[in-house]
């Protein structure tokens, strides 16, 4: 199946810093990532649509100037927390459906990210 | 009413028996319907996805779709410990490639 590869899988950070995720589709284009975070023992929580070229969207109550999201070609989104905080701390998870075909998503392995 | 609803569990089931996992979606414009598992610190893997009212089999899973009842199971037949992880079900609206989660079913099988 199609794979979609995720990086950094681990990373801690410190209170105040910035940290970038990425996504990339390796073996197919994907004009829309989706951008999920799970806190523990929760579900997935859709928190923005990364679309190549243009604007993402964010769900309501996510903070667009904190959790900035760059989807600079068909193969790669990125998400960028800003000055992360210890609330921040959760598992960031990307999936991008194959362009043309079902709605089918593939996920990537998902960032477990730590702020102290 | 949430969107997409399951019994948080946990579900135990013995060794080799039946594990059925239930999940019912509030939007009659639904369309997809899918069912990952994700083992602790894992993300989400795809077991099967089902568009038309009825059941599909693949292997030892079943997924079963009525639209009308706005429900959608998943049977694991002949349980294995290895199927010990939570099971999300997961919904998309024609048109739309949003995908909304439930809470997820943790399915503990027993040896």
């Amino acid at each position: 199946g199609a794979v979609v590869s995720q990086h950094p899988s681990r990373v801690i950070c410190k209170s105040g810093t910035s940290v970038k995720i990425e996504c990339r589709s390796l073996d197919f284009q994907a004009t829309t990532m989706f951008w999920y975070r799970q806190f523990p023992k929760q579900s997935l929580m859709l928190m923005a649509t990364s679309n190549e070229g243009s604007k993402a969207t964010y769900e309501q109550g996510v903070e667009k100037d904190k959790f900035l999201i760059n989807h600079a070609s068909l193969t790669l989104s990125t998400l960028t927390v800003t000055s992360a905080h210890p609330e921040d701390s959760s598992f960031y998870i990307c999936s991008a459906p194959e362009r043309g075909r079902s709605t089918e998503a593939f996920f990537g392995q998902g960032t477990r990210l730590t702020v102290v | 009413q949430k969107e997409v609803e399951q019994n948080s569990g946990p579900l135990s089931v013995p060794e080799g028996a039946i594990a059925s996992l239930n999940c019912t979606y509030s939007d009659r414009g639904s369309q997809s319907f899918f069912w990952y598992r994700q083992y602790s610190g894992k993300s989400p893997e795809l077991i099967m996805f089902i568009y038309s009212n009825g059941d599909k089999e693949d292997g030892r899973f079943t997924a079963q779709l009525n639209k009308a009842s706005q429900y959608v199971s998943l049977l694991i037949r002949d349980s294995q410990p290895s199927d010990s992880a939570t099971y999300l079900c997961a919904v998309n609206i024609f048109g739309n490639e949003k995908l909304t989660f439930g809470t997820g079913t943790r399915l503990t099988i027993i040896p």
